[in-house]
């Protein structure tokens, strides 16, 4: 079974652009969510899908926004980028919206400059 | 808010060696706990997890106690492997989903043989 696949790998972009991440979920898993780590605050939830709704967001501002598709592949948005969104940005996917595991992606490397 | 401390690493250990990584949370309500690895090069993967107080989880020889009078989940394993090396994360969930995550930080283990 294929695992959680994120593309691209690696971007780079400047600062006040817009910018576009890709996430295709494990087959039947219909619960994504997208998590930012960087070195100084770690891993932090931004949001999370579940049958095309955002069911949960984390603490972020509005130009960090997402959607899911009705094949459960979803996207994530970052407008009018800053330095500080540079970071490797996570997908997971789960079968269920409970304590199912979390099945994680190898991630994007976002480099803002 | 809530949230998650664990301790601060490197943590280096002798292959045979025991490991105790400490993780304390800050959580209104009764969290589900889990304990996340990175291996080099791969992306994050579930340990185990405990959803209840006095439960314990356990996988691949780790083992760790959901203690709410401490409000702890230290993590310990009795005799390390060079394979364990990797970044280890304590987590809690936010809501019932268990899919929005706090993490702590991550404590990086080395093991030498």
């Amino acid at each position: 079974k294929a695992g959680v696949t994120q593309t691209p790998r690696y971007l780079i972009k400047t600062r006040g652009q817009q910018v576009t991440l890709s996430c295709s979920p494990i087959s039947g898993h219909r619960s994504v969510s997208w998590y930012q780590q960087t070195p100084g605050q770690g891993l932090q939830f931004l949001f999370e899908y579940f049958s095309e709704t955002q069911r949960n967001k984390g603490n972020f501002p509005g130009r960090f926004s997402g959607r899911q598709f009705s094949n459960s592949r979803s996207e994530m948005n970052v407008s009018t980028l800053e330095l500080g969104d540079s970071a490797l940005y996570l997908c997971a996917s789960s079968p269920r919206t409970d304590n199912s595991p979390l099945h994680f992606g190898n991630g994007t490397r976002l480099t803002v400059t | 808010g809530d949230s998650v401390t664990q301790m601060e690493g490197p943590v280096t250990l002798s292959e045979e060696a025991f490991l105790t990584i400490n993780c304390t949370y800050t959580a209104t309500g009764y969290p589900s706990l889990f304990w996340y690895v990175q291996y080099p090069g791969e992306g994050l993967q579930l340990l185990l997890k405990a959803t209840k107080a006095d439960d314990k989880g356990s996988n691949k020889g780790f083992e760790a106690t959901y203690r709410k009078e401490t409000t702890s989940f230290h993590l310990e394993k009795g005799s390390v492997q060079v394979s364990d090396s990797a970044v280890y994360f304590c987590a809690l969930t936010v809501n019932q989903a268990g899919t929005a995550l706090i993490f702590g930080k991550g404590t990086t283990l080395s093991v030498s043989s």
